[in-house]
């Protein structure tokens, strides 16, 4: 069971530019989380997603940032028109279906995609 | 969702001290967890403690849970330098969404 693995771990844009930040979840998992963790600092909730669902969006901006969790293939969170505060680590987590009292709600994190914006 | 509050926000010891870090929430829960984060990892789960549950044991790792106060400790016994890290705790009020909030943290320094 190779967890939950993100991709690319390090990302270097440009301001103006597109990043794709993707993400696996664990094997049996349909529950994605994505999070962003500015230096120093904690980490701050962005989205919840189910298979094709967005479940919970209250952590997104409003502009430039999306996210999906097609049917098949990882998860996607899309920054368009980067900008220099856009640099952060970003996490994706994985859950079991939840309302199953042995899931309980754990989560597994990934490593991180670590953007960089000149 | 909710956010639990970690405190203190830095710790240092020498190795072989026991460390304590506190959380406080403020709204009933379902469960709490803790989660350790190595420095430039993902956070690991550590432990999970029910609503119904006063304390639990995992190795080196003691979690007490006082609902009545919203707070929990997690103390690590004869700490090494490898649980140098951030400590966070997450409050779950219920089991029938996923999110998980976080705080700030504890940044945990042991000295070899």
């Amino acid at each position: 069971n190779a967890g939950v693995m993100q991709n690319p771990r390090h990302l270097v844009r440009r301001r103006g530019q597109e990043a794709r930040l993707r993400c696996s979840p664990m094997k049996g998992h349909s529950h994605v989380y994505w999070y962003r963790q500015l230096p120093e600092e904690g980490l701050k909730f962005m989205v919840y997603l189910q298979k094709e669902n967005i479940i919970d969006e209250s952590g997104m901006p409003k502009e430039r940032f999306s996210a999906e969790f097609p049917k098949e293939g990882p998860s996607i969170l899309r920054i368009q028109q980067v900008v220099r505060g856009d640099s952060a680590a970003y996490f994706c987590a994985s859950s079991p279906s939840v309302g199953q009292e042995s899931g309980a709600n754990v989560l597994t994190f990934g490593a991180g995609s670590r953007l960089t914006v000149l | 969702s909710q956010q639990g509050e970690e405190d203190p926000q830095a710790l240092s010891i020498q190795e072989g001290e026991n460390a304590t870090m506190n959380c406080s929430y403020k709204t009933s829960i379902n469960n709490l967890q803790w989660y350790r984060q190595n420095s430039g990892r993902g956070l690991v789960h550590l432990i999970l403690i029910r609503s119904n549950e006063r304390e639990k044991h995992s190795g080196r790792l003691r979690v007490t849970l006082d609902t009545s106060k919203k707070s929990s400790s997690l103390l690590i016994t004869a700490s090494r330098a490898a649980d140098t890290a951030s400590y966070f705790c997450a409050p779950v009020r219920s089991t029938s969404y996923g999110k998980l909030t976080f705080g700030q943290g504890t940044i945990l320094t042991v000295h070899p």
